[in-house]
C-alpha cells in the first residue's frame, strides 16, 4: 500500500545548526511530492514541491527515488523555522494526498 | 483575502446527533477536499470534489456525506455522530489536481462525547 513515512514525530536543533527532516515513501508510480508546513497559530500551507527544484526559506529537497525518499534540509535553522512540518505524495497525477504524521521541529536559541 | 473558510472552529456532539461543517473558498478554485487529523496520523482524505458537480470517496468516507452546493462551496455533514469521528477536520482547495498547490482552512475541532 501506498504510504509516507516520516520516522521523526520530534526534531530539536540549535539555531544555526543544519535540518535534515526525513521522509520516506512507497510507491512504484511517478510520485509528486511536497513539503507544507504549518506554524503556531497559522494555516497549513505549502513549502516546496519536488517539480519545482526550488528553495524556499532556505529550505530544499531532492527526490532520490532509488532511496524513496524526499528528505527536507536546511543548513543554517534559525528559530522561525520552528513548526510542524509534513511530507505528502499524490500518485500519479491522482488527486488523493497521502500525508505523512508530521514531524515538529523546535529551534533551540 | 479570506482563502478557505471554515465554520465552525469548534464543536461538541453528543453520539447520535448531526451536524454540518461549512466551506467556502474564493480563489476559483475547482477542486475542494475535507480530511480528518487525528493524533499521530497524517491527514486523510475523506471526500474530495475535482470539479464543481463532482464528488468522490476518499481514504475514509464512511459515516460522511458532502455537498459540492457550488464552485465556491463544500459541505461535510455527519449523520449520526459517533466517538470515533472525535477529530481536527480540515477543508483545502485547489485550482486542479497534479502538481497544484492545496490551500487550507483552520480547521474544526470536533468532539463527539
Amino acid at each position: 500500500a501506498q504510504r509516507v513515512t516520516q520516522p521523526e514525530k520530534l526534531l530539536s536543533v540549535f539555531k544555526g545548526a543544519p535540518v535534515e527532516l526525513k521522509c520516506n515513501y512507497s510507491y512504484s508510480g511517478s510520485p509528486e511530492l511536497f513539503w507544507y508546513v504549518q506554524y503556531s497559530r497559522q494555516r497549513l500551507q505549502l513549502l516546496l514541491r519536488h517539480i519545482s527544484r526550488e528553495s524556499i526559506k532556505g529550505f530544499t529537497a531532492d527526490l532520490n527515488k532509488g532511496e524513496t525518499s524526499f528528505h527536507l534540509k536546511k543548513p543554517f535553522a534559525q528559530e522561525e523555522d520552528s513548526a510542524m512540518y509534513y511530507c505528502a505524495l499524490r500518485m500519479d497525477s491522482n488527486y488523493q494526498l497521502i500525508w505523512g504524521a508530521g514531524t515538529k521541529l523546535i529551534i533551540k536559541p | 483575502n479570506a482563502g478557505v473558510t471554515q465554520t465552525p472552529k469548534f464543536q461538541v456532539l453528543k453520539t447520535g446527533q448531526s451536524m454540518t461543517l461549512q466551506c467556502a473558498q474564493d480563489m476559483n478554485h475547482n477542486s475542494m477536499y475535507w480530511y480528518r487529523q487525528d493524533p499521530g496520523m497524517g491527514l486523510r482524505l475523506i471526500y474530495y470534489s475535482a470539479s464543481e458537480g463532482t464528488t468522490d470517496k476518499g481514504e475514509v468516507p464512511n459515516g460522511y456525506n458532502v455537498s459540492r452546493l457550488n464552485k465556491r462551496e463544500f459541505s461535510l455533514r455527519l449523520e449520526s455522530a459517533a466517538p470515533s469521528q472525535t477529530s481536527v477536520y480540515f477543508c483545502a482547495s485547489s485550482l486542479s489536481g497534479s502538481f497544484t498547490e492545496a490551500f487550507f482552512g483552520q480547521g474544526t475541532r470536533l468532539t463527539v462525547v
